[in-house]
């Protein structure tokens, strides 16, 4: 069965340090998001991609993060300088198209501890 | 007001029992919404999905919408200690989710 992949799993980093994070959605899904999950919260849409191009990152904290989906398949997301609040879970998640109806698929996350 | 509002519980039940699982949300335009399963430590799972008014069954779970209420609910029959999870409440529209309710089932 095919899954999201997502790499690294887990990333201790100090603060002020740059992170990032890699995604690869099911083969043949157009739609990604990204979404960071503070412990003890739902998941919060940080940006979404149909393709190569972005839908909506009018939640991503831009002074600090960016993403990209170059060739419209995998995508990295960055954290530039890491800050302490900044630790949370990292989800993936793939979509075979943009649309209210249409499953997402997550991948394992990446845990990020700023310290 | 948070526009999707969950129980963080715990809401403890025991084996074999029915759990109810509820979910209000703000924008009476939202259209569909998904219940997700996620295990601690784990990323979400999705159980069900339910669109119209009514409720919809698919094996021991039964997704329950009631549009005019502004609420959904997920109702776990037959509770079992592998159904101990946080369970989330989405918009599916707006790609919100709840913070969660932690569910408890107890042998």
């Amino acid at each position: 069965e095919a899954e999201v992949a997502q790499s690294p799993r887990y990333k201790i980093t100090e603060k002020s340090q740059a992170v990032a994070f890699w995604c690869d959605p099911i083969s043949g899904h157009a739609t990604l998001y990204w979404y960071r999950q503070i412990l003890g919260q739902g998941p919060e849409l940080l940006v979404q991609f149909q393709d190569e191009s972005v839908v909506d990152d009018s939640q991503l904290p831009k002074d600090r993060f960016s993403a990209e989906r170059l060739k419209g398949v995998d995508s990295t997301l960055k954290i530039q300088p890491a800050e302490l609040g900044d630790s949370a879970m990292y989800l993936c998640a793939s979509s075979l198209v943009q649309g209210s109806g249409e499953t997402q698929y997550f991948g394992p996350g990446t845990r990020l501890l700023v310290l | 007001q948070k526009e999707v509002e969950q129980n963080s519980g715990p809401l403890s039940v025991p084996e074999g029992a029915i759990a109810s699982l509820n979910c209000t949300y703000s924008d009476r335009g939202s259209q569909s919404f998904f219940w997700y399963r996620q295990y601690s430590g784990k990323s979400p799972e999705l159980i069900m999905s339910i669109y119209s008014n009514g409720d919809k069954e698919d094996g021991r779970f039964t997704a329950q919408l009631n549009k005019a209420s502004q609420y959904v609910s997920l109702l776990i029959r037959d509770s079992q200690p592998s159904d101990s999870a946080t369970y989330l409440c989405a918009l599916r529209n707006k790609l919100v989710f709840g913070a969660g309710t932690i569910l408890r089932v107890k042998s």
